[in-house]
């Protein structure tokens, strides 16, 4: 099956700053990739996803890029705020859509 | 639109009871719902999917006679987890995939219940 690797499994930033979060994915089959936030006792919320025949995505502060040949995909945030704070999740999905998930990485904000 | 709710919240049973978790599609038909366990601080491991109107796939290391799964409708999916013990207290969400394609987002994306917390004393 699909093996996801996330890095780092934790990130300090100083507000303002931008975070970066990185995956790299094993098969290469594999063609949907979202990234979640977590925070503490809830649901994973969906914050920017991309599929396989994108290079890369931005939302507002939230950006992700895709290497298919590298196998690997990153997350930007920039302008970070304490409300960034969280556990984040990328993920990888073949075609039949279950996902595989990374380790997680605890990202805190320092104001 | 795409709301998926859970329930219970969160349970307390006694070991050796069985619990039984609904996952609910609210606005949507869901013909595939994933049932998922996270760890304190550690990540979601997909448990099995559940499909409707047939018998759930389950992930390799998980066993489908203590979590029975059923997806009797295209917005219901149940969790039972048979004679509990303490190391199945865990954080169980249920996902839904819009086959529809109706979300905001992409054709693939899931949508998260908010989870139900297990503890089993």
């Amino acid at each position: 099956g699909e093996n996801v690797e996330q890095h780092p499994s934790t990130l300090s930033v100083q507000e303002g700053d931008s975070a970066v979060i990185k995956c790299t994915y094993s098969d290469s089959a594999s063609n949907y990739f979202p990234w979640y936030k977590q925070e503490l006792g809830k649901r994973p919320q969906l914050i920017i996803d991309i599929r396989s025949n994108v290079g890369e995505k931005k939302d507002q502060r939230i950006a992700v890029t895709l290497n298919k040949t590298a196998k690997h995909f990153s997350l930007h945030i920039t302008e970070t705020q304490p409300e960034d704070s969280a556990v984040y999740f990328c993920a990888a999905s073949l075609g039949d859509y279950k996902l595989s998930f990374g380790a997680g990485t605890t990202v805190t904000v320092r104001a | 639109g795409a709301v998926v709710s859970q329930h219970p919240s969160w349970v307390i049973c006694k070991s050796g009871t069985s619990v039984k978790i609904e996952c609910r599609s609210l606005d949507f038909q869901a013909t595939t719902m994933f049932w998922y366990r996270q760890f304190p601080k550690q990540s979601l491991m997909l448990m099995a999917t559940s499909n409707e109107g047939s018998k759930a796939t389950y992930e390799q290391g998980v066993e489908k006679d203590k979590f029975l799964i059923n997806h009797a409708s295209l917005t219901l999916s149940t969790l039972t987890v048979t004679s509990a013990h303490p190391e199945d207290s865990s954080f169980y969400i249920c996902s839904a995939r819009d086959f529809a394609g109706a979300g905001t987002s992409s054709y693939n994306e899931q949508f998260f219940g908010p989870g139900t917390r297990l503890t089993v004393l």
